[in-house]
């Protein structure tokens, strides 16, 4: 069973910075996808960006390019995304997503597979 | 960007069959992938592949993508079955996901 367990819960001031973490469990492939998804309070869900462990190479949603950094650990299954400039609109739960879906030992690339449960960040002065 | 449109709110009576549309411009060729989220928790996978359910999904949700259409049919509704629908794809043009803004699915 694959299993996504997020850093804690985040209150920041304005204009500064934060870092979430994720890591995966019960699957070891680094080809598959991990994705930073947020949702602000009352509001839908909102793809922020992603990267693929074994290229390293991150993509980033327009919205957020210059502001948002995605890493993946070289060798784990680990990825961690620091926003910076924060401002009260980016007050949201933020999810780390991992493109990929098990049925038994057969693992497939299936977008959205799996979900971590969710870091609550507040940014308030 | 690619746009993902579905309807905001969907109404139905216990046993009765919910239908809820994901448009998006010729979506029938992309893989369609539907998540619910009930109140206080994350998002949890229920269709992918525009028609597979993970293990442990009921057969009352069945998903079907053709045109600019992807659709999710919830038959004989239940009220666990209140929640929070996004459909969810993969735009090639951009290399992105794109989400639909939600549908929230009130059982009366």
């Amino acid at each position: 069973q694959v299993r996504l367990v997020q850093s804690g819960t985040e209150v920041k001031r304005p204009g500064s910075s934060v870092r979430v973490s994720c890591t995966a469990s019960g699957s070891t492939s680094r080809s598959m996808a991990m994705n930073w998804v947020r949702q602000a309070p009352g509001q839908g869900l909102e793809w922020m960006g992603g990267i693929t462990p074994v290229f390293g190479v991150p993509q980033y949603a327009q919205e957020f390019q210059g502001r948002l950094t995605i890493t993946a650990d070289e060798f784990t299954t680990s990825v961690s995304m620091e926003l910076r400039s924060l401002r009260s609109q980016d007050t949201a739960i933020y999810y780390c997503v991992r493109d990929e879906y098990c049925r038994s030992s057969d693992c497939y690339n299936v977008l959205g597979g799996y979900w971590g449960q969710g870091t609550q960040v507040t940014v308030a002065s | 960007s690619y746009v993902l449109t579905q309807p905001p709110s969907v109404s139905v009576a216990p046993g009765e069959t919910a239908t809820i549309t994901c448009g998006g411009n010729n979506i029938g060729s992309k893989s369609v992938q539907w998540l619910q989220q009930r109140p206080g928790q994350a998002p949890m996978l229920v269709i992918y592949y525009n028609s597979d359910r993970p293990s442990g999904i009921p057969a009352r949700l069945s998903g079907s993508n053709s045109g600019n259409t992807a659709t999710l049919t919830i038959n004989k509704v239940e009220a666990g079955d209140e929640a929070d629908y996004y459909c969810h794809v993969w735009d090639s043009a951009s290399d992105h996901r794109v989400f639909g803004g939600g549908t929230k699915l009130t059982v009366l």
